[in-house]
């Protein structure tokens, strides 16, 4: 199947910094990326959609300005989490989709496990 | 989306079937059923999906009831690798984004 990468796959950030995580679609061209963010013992939760070239669309409850999510291109996105604070650790995992792609299923990346201290 | 129930956690002896049942009776006509499963700090890995028609993979079989108001994964031998929640998820074809539920923990046993 597809391959979708993340980097990093952990970062460890102090409180008040920011972090930025990549997606990169590595052998197709993903026009929308998804983000989720999951917390243990949880289940994923989608933070925002992002289709290539336009602004992310994110859901209820998730701040668009802290979590700040480029699609610049068709194979790369980008999650910054900005002003890191301990309660952001968790393990964030994007997903992508190529155009046209039907009922075929989105490819997930590795995650990144984001701990602040 | 519509909703998914899965049974929280299932039990299953290496080597034998693991049957995963999922309820989704509120699945709209044009929503496909997907099976996703995630191993332990991994990203979710797609197993396999259908419309109305039983699915059969090198991974795993996909049995949908003839109301499509549920379905069961089957893995025929489960090893112990095969441990892992298990996601149920319906979506209509190019709606994208996933709504993951709860999921069932199986958990394969020597």
């Amino acid at each position: 199947g597809a391959v979708v990468s993340q980097h990093p796959s952990r970062v460890i950030c102090k409180s008040g910094t920011s972090v930025k995580i990549e997606c990169r679609s590595l052998d197709f061209q993903a026009t929308t990326m998804f983000w989720y963010r999951q917390f243990p013992k949880q289940s994923l939760m989608l933070m925002a959609t992002s289709n290539e070239g336009s602004k992310a669309t994110y859901e209820q409850g998730v701040e668009k300005d802290k979590f700040l999510i480029n699609h610049a291109s068709l194979t790369l996105s980008t999650l910054t989490v900005t002003s890191a604070h301990p309660e952001d650790s968790s393990f964030y995992i994007c997903s992508a989709r190529g155009q046209g792609w039907g009922s075929t299923e989105a490819f997930f990346g590795q995650g990144t496990r984001l701990t602040v201290v | 989306d519509a909703k998914t129930t899965q049974p929280p956690s299932m039990d299953c002896a290496e080597g034998r079937a693991a049957n995963l049942p999922c309820n989704h009776s509120t699945i709209s006509g044009n929503e496909y059923v997907y099976w996703y499963r995630q191993i332990h700090s991994q990203g979710p890995q797609y197993i396999i999906h259908g419309l109305k028609n039983n699915e059969t993979n090198e991974m795993a079989s996909l049995i949908i009831t003839e109301d499509r108001k549920s379905s069961t994964l089957i893995l025929p031998h489960a090893t112990l690798r095969d441990t892992a929640v298990y996601y149920c998820i319906v979506r209509a074809a190019n709606a994208g984004k996933s709504t993951f539920g709860d999921g069932t923990t199986l958990t394969v046993k020597p």
